[in-house]
């Protein structure tokens, strides 16, 4: 079954540096979505991605993060510089554009800002 | 904005059914989805309802819908100990173009064998 990859399972940074998450979403799929999950928390909405556009975003998304999709296979969300509350897991999420809206979710990256 | 409520934790033994409840605040709510996320993995699909229905079965599963109330349960007959996890109850609004999911806490099930 085809499925969304996100790599670094696992990052550790400090406050302060850029951090890049990437994921690689399922070949025919038209939307990709970041959301975070902070420990214990709701899982938040963090922005859609669109035709090589940013389609939505939520007020969490603010000048520290910026979306790409650069080669046209990877979906990278940068955090520009890291404060001790980016720490979360980020999902990857990716949609066909049709149907029920069924979002795949990657495994999520673990984020650890020191 | 849209809000998804949900309780945090429930207990059951293996062989009962457990009911997790969710309620929501957007009445043009299109898709109401139920997640599940196991430790250390990320959110897979279970099941979802389009709002004009009241109920849908698929297997152990049994999605209950008031629109009027605004709550969505999930029914899982015969609990088993791989049910544990945690299950997100999610709702989206196609018809406003607001495509992103907003999710629930999230309710801890836990199944005593």
């Amino acid at each position: 079954e085809p499925e969304v990859t996100q790599t670094p399972s696992h990052q550790v940074t400090q406050m302060g540096q850029e951090v890049i998450l990437r994921c690689v979403p399922i070949s025919n799929h038209l939307y990709f979505y970041w959301y975070r999950q902070i420990l214990g928390q709701k899982v938040e909405f963090l922005v859609s991605f669109y035709n090589n556009e940013i389609s939505e975003k939520s007020e969490i998304f603010d000048d520290q993060f910026s979306v790409e999709r650069p080669d046209g296979s990877n979906f990278t969300l940068k955090i520009r510089s890291t404060k001790l509350e980016d720490s979360a897991m980020y999902f990857c999420a990716t949609w066909t554009g049709r149907g029920t809206g069924e979002l795949f979710f990657g495994e999520g990256s673990r984020l650890t800002v020191l | 904005g849209e809000d998804v409520e949900q309780s945090l934790f429930l207990s059951v033994r293996e062989g009962d059914s457990s009911v997790i409840n969710c309620t929501y605040t957007d009445s043009s709510s299109t898709y109401l989805y139920w997640y599940k996320q196991e430790p250390g993995a990320g959110l897979q699909l279970l099941t979802y309802i389009f709002s004009n229905m009241d109920m849908k079965q698929d297997q152990r599963l049994t999605v209950l819908l008031n629109k009027k109330d605004k709550h969505l349960s999930l029914r899982i007959a015969d609990t088993q100990t791989g049910d544990s996890a945690i299950y997100f109850c999610a709702e989206s609004s196609v018809g406003t173009g607001r495509r992103a999911l907003t999710f629930g806490s999230g309710t801890r099930l836990q199944v005593q064998p």
